[in-house]
């Protein structure tokens, strides 16, 4: 059954510094990646998504994220942190019709 | 478009009461999803609907049972509340195609089962 891992349950970063979040997936086919964010007592909202094609994909934001099929992996990056980007990540893998899988998520603290 | 919608946004249970969660969406989207979201463990699937007049099982169904009452509403009901049932409750619905789709979410409804 696919599955989504992300090894990181909190991460702590400066206001200005770069971010890389982890996402591992495990699914025998190419999966259909999403990663979402969720800021307090809101409900998720999409930021950006892979299904086939450019393995670098851009999402709303700043960030984007990168397939890499030989590692099953889809980290999420953004290259200078806003305060405002202190929220929950969460990684998804969907497949054929209705089913997706979400990640625990990683909780991102931002410094001033 | 005022997306999806839930209600109640907060509630408080006592064990063994019922109650039940309101969705509703306006972007004519044909699928519909109940989550629960707890701590540590993402969002696991409750409950979806393909399409109107059709609801199949997810990932963790036990406890609830959900209504398609039309294209645009899908309701969750909790007939006999248990504290394990103490949740955060995301509604979501997704674009109509023929792969994989996107899901838009709801605000949440909090839920304490005394």
């Amino acid at each position: 059954a696919q599955s989504v891992t992300q090894p990181d349950i909190h991460i702590t970063v400066s206001e200005g510094a770069s971010l890389e979040l982890r996402c591992n997936y495990s699914y025998g086919a190419t999966p259909y990646l999403f990663w979402y964010v969720q800021s307090p007592g809101q409900g998720l909202q999409l930021l950006l998504k892979y299904f086939s094609g450019d393995t670098l994909v851009q999402g709303i934001k700043g960030f984007e994220a990168e397939f890499k099929r030989s590692q099953s992996s889809f980290n999420l990056r953004k290259p200078s942190v806003h305060w405002s980007d202190a929220a929950e990540y969460f990684c998804a893998v969907g497949v054929w019709g209705n089913d997706m899988r979400f990640g625990a998520g990683t909780r991102l603290t931002v410094k001033p | 478009n005022a997306g999806v919608t839930q209600t109640p946004k907060f509630q408080v249970l006592k064990t063994g009461q019922s109650m039940t969660l309101q969705c509703a969406q306006d972007m004519n989207h044909n699928s519909m999803y109940w989550y629960r979201q707890d701590p540590g463990m993402g969002l696991r699937l409750i409950y979806y609907s393909a399409s109107e007049g059709t609801t199949d099982k997810g990932e963790v169904p036990n406890g609830y049972n959900v209504s398609r009452l039309n294209k645009r509403e899908f309701s969750l009901r909790l007939e006999s509340a248990a504290p394990s049932q103490t949740s955060v409750y995301f509604c979501a619905s997704s674009v109509p195609g023929s792969s994989y789709n996107e899901q838009f979410f709801g605000p949440g409804t909090r839920l304490t089962v005394l």
